[in-house]
């Protein structure tokens, strides 16, 4: 089946900075998709891309369909505390599979 | 609307035990998917379903069994409980790009 590789693992940042994280694939995907989990709760999703190239933005947060259909990445610009939690890409064709997650954590 | 709806929330068994975690949705969605999440990691697919009637394999099957008899049920099945099936169990829903997620049921095996 097909890998998933986000990174970074995890991030530490100051309040107001910008936050760039990437997950690459070992086959082709059809559709992007970027969640955020917050603790005990389910993944929300933030962002979904079904386009190579494809760029959108969702308030403060952008991500991008890569161009060879084996990546994406999620920014996040000026991050403030309720940033925090797991950010979970995930894509398909079949079957939707996870990264390992991005856990940040956005300092006051 | 409920969305996916997910029960027990929470749920203890012994090693050996079985018991069925409930997934239903009313969102008319073809494609249901359940998730483990295991501390501090990402979710593992377990299985998936396509249509009622449809099911197939995902990344950790070991040890679940699923069935779809109809498009708004998709129960997993844990026949010989075990220890390493701790975890947070998802389901989830979608049609199109739309995931929808159930709020999880926490299993401990002990």
């Amino acid at each position: 089946g097909q890998q998933l590789n986000q990174s970074p693992q995890s991030m530490f940042i100051q309040e107001g900075e910008d936050v760039s994280m990437n997950c690459t694939s070992s086959s082709i995907f059809n559709t992007w998709l970027w969640y955020k989990q917050e603790p005990g709760e389910g993944p929300v999703l933030l962002i979904a891309l079904y386009k190579a190239g494809e760029l959108t933005s969702n308030g403060r947060l952008t991500a991008q369909f890569g161009i060879t259909r084996k990546d994406s990445f999620l920014n996040i610009s000026a991050s403030i505390p309720s940033d925090v939690g797991i950010y979970f890409c995930a894509g398909f064709p079949h079957d939707m599979r996870f990264g390992a997650g991005t856990r940040l954590t956005v300092k006051p | 609307n409920a969305g996916v709806t997910q029960t027990p929330k929470f749920r203890i068994l012994k090693i050996g035990q079985s018991m069925t975690l409930q997934c239903t949705q009313d969102m008319n969605h073809n494609y249901m998917y359940w998730y483990r999440q295991d501390p501090g990691m990402g979710l593992k697919l377990i299985y998936y379903s396509v249509g009622a009637g449809i099911t197939d394999k995902g990344e950790v099957p070991n040890g679940y069994n699923v069935s779809r008899s109809t498009t708004e049920d998709f129960p997993l099945r844990l026949e010989l409980a075990a220890p390493s099936q701790t975890s947070v169990y998802f389901c989830a829903s979608n049609v199109g790009g739309g995931y929808t997620f159930g709020s999880g049921t926490r299993l401990t095996v002990v």
